[in-house]
């Protein structure tokens, strides 16, 4: 089935400064890959998607990558806030036995200092 | 605000006991996923229901069930309690035309607690 492998697992940046979340996924097939935001006790909240069409998407300061034949996808957030302080969690559309699902990457806990 | 509901919000329970948890989808939404969310195994997938019919399962333990109702409601059943089931459980809604890259929306989850 599919496997979804997050780097780093913290990250701690300055206010204006760019991150960068990194994703590898197993599944070939899989074309769907999602980007969530979760602040502490809030469920996750999408903040950007990509599908295998598309190699980039740019949402003002986020912007997401999708490299198909390397399999691996990025977030790139730049002139970070600290309301950016989150845990971020990649994921990709597994085919599998259990088609529909997400497969989650362990998440990314994200630190903007002022 | 995702606009899926989830109750209650916290729940605290003894192990061998029985919970159930409830979600409402976004209006118009006729796919429902159920997810785990633990410290060690971060979220995972439990099932999905779509438009009251079961549409796939993942990694689910025969002691928990769930249903989706008519009016698109579901609950998760979560029975024999263990202290290992402790975590965050989010339900997700999708309106499920797209079948493979439909947008999911969270809940704001449910923590249980097994005392």
């Amino acid at each position: 089935g599919e496997n979804v492998e997050q780097h780093p697992s913290t990250l701690s940046v300055q206010e204006g400064d760019s991150a960068v979340i990194k994703c590898t996924y197993s599944d070939s097939a899989s074309n769907y890959f999602p980007w969530y935001k979760q602040e502490l006790g809030k469920g996750p909240q999408l903040i950007i998607d990509i599908r295998s069409n598309v190699g980039e998407k740019k949402d003002q300061r986020i912007a997401v990558t999708l490299n198909k034949t390397a399999k691996h996808f990025s977030l790139h957030i730049t002139e970070t806030q600290p309301e950016d302080s989150a845990v971020y969690f990649c994921a990709a559309r597994s085919y599998g036995g259990s088609q529909g699902n997400l497969i989650f990457g362990k998440g990314t806990k994200l630190s903007v200092k002022p | 605000d995702s606009g899926v509901t989830q109750t209650p919000k916290h729940l605290i329970t003894a192990t061998g006991q029985r919970v159930t948890l409830r979600c409402s989808p976004r209006s118009g939404d006729l796919s429902v996923y159920w997810y785990q969310q633990s410290l060690d195994q971060g979220l995972q997938f439990l099932i999905q229901y779509y438009n009251g019919e079961e549409r796939a399962k993942g990694n689910i333990l025969e002691r928990f069930s769930a249903q989706q109702f008519p009016d698109l409601h579901s609950e998760l059943n979560l029975s024999s309690l263990e202290l290992g089931d402790s975590a965050l459980y989010f339900c997700a809604s999708s309106d499920g035309l797209a079948r493979n890259t439909d947008t999911q929306y969270f809940g704001p989850g449910t923590r249980l607690t097994v005392l």
